[in-house]
């Protein structure tokens, strides 16, 4: 069974750049048949698609972030990483992986989230 | 962009009752390509619906989708305890993928 794991500092200092990793288990982050993808969820909030990326290295990015993201893979280690540059407060969130088919939008499976916050 | 409005805000039901909920699109949604997702408190959302209407896998058949074009609707026919989350919609018919801005269905 696939499982997504995110991981990465909990605590971001504003200005400086939000890391994360984001491991695959149960099955090939190079798989042809899927994109993986990163979200994120202000606390109480509703859910942001941040980018996605094909085990080829190929990214599509949200607009609204696209200058401050980059979304890259590392198919050695099955992982997929996410960084976030200039950070604000606003950018406090539980960010989740998750993967989709190639050719459809839908998302399934999730990680779990991890919460990272903005504080100095 | 396309902006989904997700109403009501908050369904107060009980279990056994029927619910309703309602995913509005601010333009056509392609190909029907919306899906819909369950979020329980402090859990990863949870695939329920893709392409407006069919189920993922292992989701129960009380949960059905519909719709297409602007308009698309989740429908529980029965609720059990385990339903009361919130739900999102999400359209992928056009980038950037959003979400609307969730429906709480809360015990009455």
């Amino acid at each position: 069974q696939l499982q997504l794991q995110e991981s990465g500092p909990g605590l971001v200092k504003p200005s400086e750049t939000l890391s994360l990793t984001c491991t695959v288990s149960g099955g090939s982050i190079s798989s042809s048949s899927h994109y993986w993808g990163w979200f994120r969820q202000p606390p109480g909030k509703g859910l942001e698609w941040i980018g996605s990326i094909y085990y080829s290295g190929n990214t599509y990015y949200n607009p609204s972030l696209k200058s401050r993201v980059t979304i890259s893979v590392d198919t050695s280690k099955n992982q997929f990483s996410l960084k976030l540059s200039s950070v604000t407060a606003a950018d406090t969130a539980v960010y989740y992986c998750a993967r989709r088919p190639s050719y459809y939008g839908w998302f399934d499976p999730w990680g779990q989230g991890t919460l990272v916050t903005v504080s100095s | 962009e396309i902006v989904l409005t997700q109403s009501p805000g908050t369904l107060s039901l009980s279990p056994g009752e029927r619910a309703t909920l309602s995913c509005r699109a601010s333009q056509s949604v392609s190909s029907s390509y919306l899906a819909w997702y369950q979020q329980k408190p402090g859990q990863a959302p949870r695939l329920l619906i893709y392409s407006a209407s069919s189920r993922a896998t292992g989701i129960p058949d009380r949960f059905s989708g519909s719709g297409s074009g602007t308009d698309f609707t989740l429908t529980i026919s029965r609720l059990e305890p385990e339903d009361f989350a919130v739900y999102y919609c999400q359209q992928y018919g056009s980038s950037p993928y959003t979400f609307g801005q969730g429906t709480k269905l809360e015990i009455k």
